[in-house]
């Protein structure tokens, strides 16, 4: 069975804050992705990533960086964290190869205060 | 671009209620299909695939056929459950293995 863990279930920080969001895959994936998702816009794709050091800017990555130092592991963070980046994120990771689905990890609810 | 439409929801059904939530979608050549659920408070699992034209997808009495001439694929469901309650996305992956789309998500509420 193929796992995605995130760090975290629920996290609450102050406006300012510096905050790492991690995930793990434990399935040799070379795709690894970060989205967000909120009421009424659906899931919205942050970064992602082909390989160890790749990164590839999606649909909003605006405030957020990334860091893949090693294949299983894929770091969401955020530089100064704002109160509209209060969202759940999700984690997902695919293998190159063919036409695979995504799997994701349970999600990580971050509020900013 | 690549895109994915999906109903608008929610749907409301009631226990043992017939189900179909409408995809199509827009994609040069021949994307794979697939239908996730995301239940409360949880990230989206895997409901079911299509590869190919005319494939069918099935698993947990869900079923969607991937209809090319009509570019849909949706979700069908004999008699739903209170538990089959959560959010449901339709999504691709194009021809090259390279864009995946997800859809809106279509949220189904099954009463008792």
């Amino acid at each position: 069975d193929v796992k995605v863990t995130q760090s975290s279930r629920y996290l609450v920080k102050r406006t300012g804050e510096k905050v790492f969001l991690e995930c793990v895959q434990d399935m040799d994936h070379e795709n690894m992705f970060w989205y967000r998702q909120d009421p009424g816009l659906g899931l919205r794709l942050i970064y992602f990533s082909y390989d160890v050091k790749m990164k590839e800017k999606g649909d909003i990555p605006e405030g957020y960086s990334v860091s893949r130092e090693k294949k299983e592991r894929f770091s969401l963070i955020l530089e100064s964290a704002s109160t509209n980046q209060t969202s759940m994120y999700l984690c997902a990771s695919s293998f190159t190869q063919g036409r695979d689905e995504q799997y994701f990890g349970p999600g990580t609810r971050l509020t900013v205060t | 671009g690549d895109s994915v439409t999906q109903m608008e929801g929610p749907v409301t059904l009631s226990e043992e209620a017939f189900l179909t939530i409408n995809c199509t979608y827009t994609a040069t050549g021949y994307p794979s299909l697939f239908w996730y659920v995301q239940y409360p408070g949880e990230g989206l699992q895997l409901l079911l695939k299509a590869t190919k034209a005319d494939d069918k997808g099935s698993n947990k009495g869900f079923e969607a056929t991937y209809r090319k001439e009509t570019t849909s694929f949706h979700l069908e469901k004999g008699s739903v459950q209170v538990s089959d309650s959560a959010v449901y996305f339709c999504a691709l992956i194009d021809n090259y293995g390279q864009n995946f789309v997800f859809g809106p998500g279509t949220r189904l509420s099954v009463l008792p």
